[in-house]
């Protein structure tokens, strides 16, 4: 069974701070990871993907991979209330006609 | 811009009835797939489809059945509801498979109650 876990949260973090969301996978071959957010009662949608062992960071946000270790990590830089959602992780193994595992999702608040 | 269009998007089934979820993609995307989310828990796979014609099961496909008879449409039939498929559903689709890093688009959910 290909396990994906997250803590299930609640992160609380203050506003302007940095959130850092973790994520822990089981199936060695896993090729490319994502992170969805998700709002109350709405669909995910994707903020990052990463497929390579270090760092990629676009905007406000970094996604760090380390395969070694499987694990990778979202962090969330000069958080704003607007960030407070439901965080999935979701990793694809390699192979033809790949698929998403899900996390369960850590839920951010962020506060004022 | 209507991307993947999901409908009933809310529905009540009683226990034994049976209905179809309906999706349709606009993007021209290969790979289509029927995910269900529990409160507090992550999206299970139920079906996808690689292409017009082909489909596989996922994680948890009992009780679930798919067809992809055209690129566009992913209808998800449910026989004989059961009270343990109460949950929220979400239709996907991604231009070709994640191992490449192809996004997935979701559609806006199904929320279905069976009582």
């Amino acid at each position: 069974q290909k396990e994906v876990e997250q803590n299930s949260g609640p992160l609380s973090v203050p506003e302007g701070a940095i959130a850092s969301l973790n994520c822990t996978y089981s199936d060695r071959g896993s090729q490319s990871f994502f992170w969805y957010r998700q709002y109350s009662g709405k669909s995910p949608e994707l903020i990052m993907f990463i497929y390579s062992n270090g760092d990629k960071e676009d905007g406000r946000f970094t996604a760090q991979l380390n395969k070694a270790s499987q694990y990778v990590s979202l962090l969330i830089r000069d958080s704003q209330p607007s960030d407070s959602a439901t965080y999935l992780c979701a990793v694809s193994a390699g192979g033809t006609a790949s698929k998403l595992t899900f996390g369960t999702g850590t839920r951010l608040q962020v506060t004022l | 811009n209507a991307g993947v269009t999901q409908t009933p998007k809310f529905r009540i089934l009683k226990i034994g009835q049976s209905m179809t979820l309906q999706c349709a993609q606009d993007m021209n995307h290969n790979y289509m797939y029927w995910y269900r989310q529990d409160p507090g828990m992550g999206l299970k796979l139920i079906y996808y489809s690689v292409g017009a014609g082909i489909t596989d099961k996922g994680e948890v496909p009992n009780g679930y059945n798919v067809s992809r008879s055209t690129t566009e449409d992913f209808p998800l039939r449910l026989e004989l509801a059961a009270p343990s498929q109460t949950s929220v559903y979400f239709c996907a689709s991604s231009l070709a498979g994640t191992e490449t890093g192809n996004t997935i688009y979701f559609g806006e959910g199904s929320w279905l109650t069976v009582v």
